[in-house]
Order: C-alpha cells, then structure tokens, then sequence
C-alpha cells in the first residue's frame, strides 16, 4: 500500500464550486505539505503544516485554505474554485526533525471549468 | 532566502550517452540538496540526496551528482542514458535555517528525451 495517498485522483470542476483535495499518510510524519505543478514553474508550495495545531501559508495561498483533522490527513480546499487552478496537486510527508525526505502522494490532477 | 535554477528546461540525447542535467542553487544557509524524478503521469520519485556529508552522492538507477559549493551547482549525471530515463527532473533545494526551515524549493524542471 503507498505511504501517501490522495483523492481524488482527477477532478474536473466548474467555475465557483467548492473543492476539497484530501491526503492521507500512513509514514507517521508530523510534517504534510501542498503543492501545486504548473508546466515550466516546478512545484510550488501552497500550504505547509508542522504538526496538528500549526497550519502555515507557502508561497502561493490565495484562493486556497487547509485543515490538518489528524496527524495523518491534511485536506486542501478550494472554496470558489477558479480556471487558474487548473492544475496537478501534490501531497507531500517530511520526518518530525525536517532533515529527511519528502514523501510525495501520486498528484489528483484538478480541472477547473 | 534560497532559490535553484536548472539551466535547461529541455535536454535530448541518444540512448546509452552520457546524461548532464545541471542545477545551480542560492541558499543563506548550507542546503540540503535533491533530485526527484517524475515520469509521465506520475508522481515524484527521489533519485538522491546531498544532506553534508560526501560531496558525491550517488542515487538509485545509476544517477549520481556532485555537490560543488564553490560553483553553488548540483549537476546530476548519468554515465549510459537508458530509454527508461525519459521524464522530467526537479532540482530541489531545502531550507536549512530561519524561518523556512525544512521547506523545499523546487527548480523549474528539465525534461530529458532518450532517443533510440
């Protein structure tokens, strides 16, 4: 079984609906993370949380919002959904200390009419 | 602050030549270092890391890259391209320090064509 999963893994939406993207780890990591892949902009972080009770905004935030309901989920809403977030969203674990690897979920590729 | 380029967004060779991908990195603190593999309609895969120990790293299907800290490079390599090696590559660097601490940032992503 894969230590990160999400779902969906395909969303395709329309202007103004609400969204939510979830993610579950079973690696047991404090840390989980969002990011979102454009094509030539790599990834960029949206969200990022260190444990249960400390949510923090990356790079790019607006339109988006999160909830850490466990250690081992972390959801990524979109609350009015835009064309621009058109995009693949990856989940993502880090070990408590921050010096290891990210883990990455598979993507859920978003599709916003 | 921290921030990588990768030098080329697309690089094409032929099939058991050498492979160079190159990275160049600015971080305030010494960095950590990776390289994640992502091939088509998947997700990220790690293919090594530089964490300040051997300046040479050597990663998972014959990858390797050398951390050069008077170049601020992170170059990854490959001795004899296979086909399997076609997709796309993101140097990532990970903040060491500050307020930032532990969070990546990720190169724009060079996408390597193998041809037979």
């Amino acid at each position: 079984d894969a230590d990160v999963t999400q779902t969906p893994r395909n969303r395709i939406t329309k202007t103004g609906k609400r969204i939510m993207l979830e993610c579950s780890q079973t690696k047991g990591h404090d840390r989980m993370y969002w990011y979102r892949q454009d094509p030539g902009l790599g990834l960029r972080l949206i969200y990022y949380s260190f444990d249960v009770k400390d949510i923090n905004k990356g790079e790019i935030s607006d339109g988006y919002s999160v909830s850490r309901q466990a250690q081992a989920k972390f959801s990524l809403s979109l609350e009015s959904a835009i064309p621009n977030q058109t995009a693949l969203y990856f989940c993502a674990t880090s070990d408590p200390d921050g010096r290891d690897t990210q883990y990455f979920g598979p993507g859920t590729r978003l599709t916003v009419l | 602050a921290q921030s990588v380029t990768q030098l080329d967004s697309h690089v094409s060779v032929s099939e058991g030549t050498p492979v160079l991908l190159r990275c160049n990195y600015s971080s305030s603190y010494s960095p950590s270092l990776f390289w994640y593999v992502q091939h088509p309609n998947k997700g990220l895969q790690l293919l090594l890391k530089y964490t300040s120990a051997a300046t040479l790293v050597k990663g998972i299907n014959g990858f390797e890259a050398e951390f050069k800290k008077s170049e601020t490079s992170f170059h990854l390599t490959k001795p004899s391209a296979h086909m399997s090696d076609a997709a796309e590559y993101f140097c990532v660097v990970r903040a060491a320090g500050g307020t930032s601490y532990g969070k990546l940032t990720f190169g724009q992503g060079t996408i390597l064509t193998v041809h037979p």
